[in-house]
């Protein structure tokens, strides 16, 4: 079955420091990767994708993406984080095969310590 | 505002209420979708509407009902509901099958079921 994996329920870091949220997923063919935030009460927002090219992409509020095909994996990365970065993340995966299904994980709380 | 909105943001509902969630977007975005987010769960993917007509509809139990008058408009009916059915409900749009954009998502409607 296909699916998407965060395995980390939470992830610390203290505010200044690199801040790594992982994701790997398991679907066929060449999908399409995104990252998307949600704050307190607010619904999901579109941080940053991947289709095709450069492994590293860049996305919104200094967040960047490594994807890695042979380990399946789709990390968000941010180099100095800020305490206003907490929230939720979602990793969510859309197979290239048509269809309108896109296969979210079970998010990861990050949390910047001041 | 994202521009999908969600009424109402919160409702409390008995078991044998009926009642209606209604999401709203003026993107000019073909696809609409009902998600539900529970706490440390992936988001399950509830319905699929392209231009009003249903693509998906993810074995979800008949007594949520949706439905799609145009593309701008989705609503989800809820009658008998099970405390189980509490949750986080977000509505969602995207311009064909959201690959090469995203999502667009609304705020959400937080459900309890007394």
């Amino acid at each position: 079955a296909q699916s998407v994996a965060q395995p980390e329920d939470q992830v610390n870091v203290a505010e200044g420091n690199p801040l790594t949220v992982k994701c790997t997923y398991s679907v066929s063919g060449n999908p399409y990767l995104f990252w998307y935030v949600q704050y307190p009460n607010r619904g999901l927002q579109f941080l940053l994708k991947y289709i095709t090219g450069d492994n590293l992409v860049k996305g919104s509020y200094g967040f960047e993406a490594e994807f890695n095909k042979s380990q399946t994996s789709f990390h968000l990365k941010k180099p100095s984080a800020l305490v206003s970065d907490s929230a939720l993340y979602f990793c969510a995966v859309s197979p290239n095969t048509g269809g309108f299904k896109t296969i979210f994980g079970a998010g990861t709380r990050l949390f910047v310590k001041a | 505002e994202t521009g999908v909105t969600q009424t109402p943001r919160h409702l409390v509902m008995g078991m044998t209420n009926k009642k209606s969630l209604k999401c709203e977007q003026h993107l000019g975005h073909n696809a609409m979708y009902w998600y539900k987010q529970s706490a440390k769960k992936p988001l399950e993917l509830m319905f699929v509407y392209n231009f009003k007509e249903q693509t998906e509809n993810n074995s979800v139990p008949s007594r949520f009902s949706p439905e799609c008058p145009n593309s701008s408009h989705l609503f989800l009916h809820l009658h008998t509901l099970q405390p189980e059915d509490s949750a986080l409900y977000l509505c969602a749009s995207s311009q064909d099958t959201g690959r090469r954009k995203g999502y667009t998502f609304g705020s959400g409607t937080r459900l309890t079921v007394v």
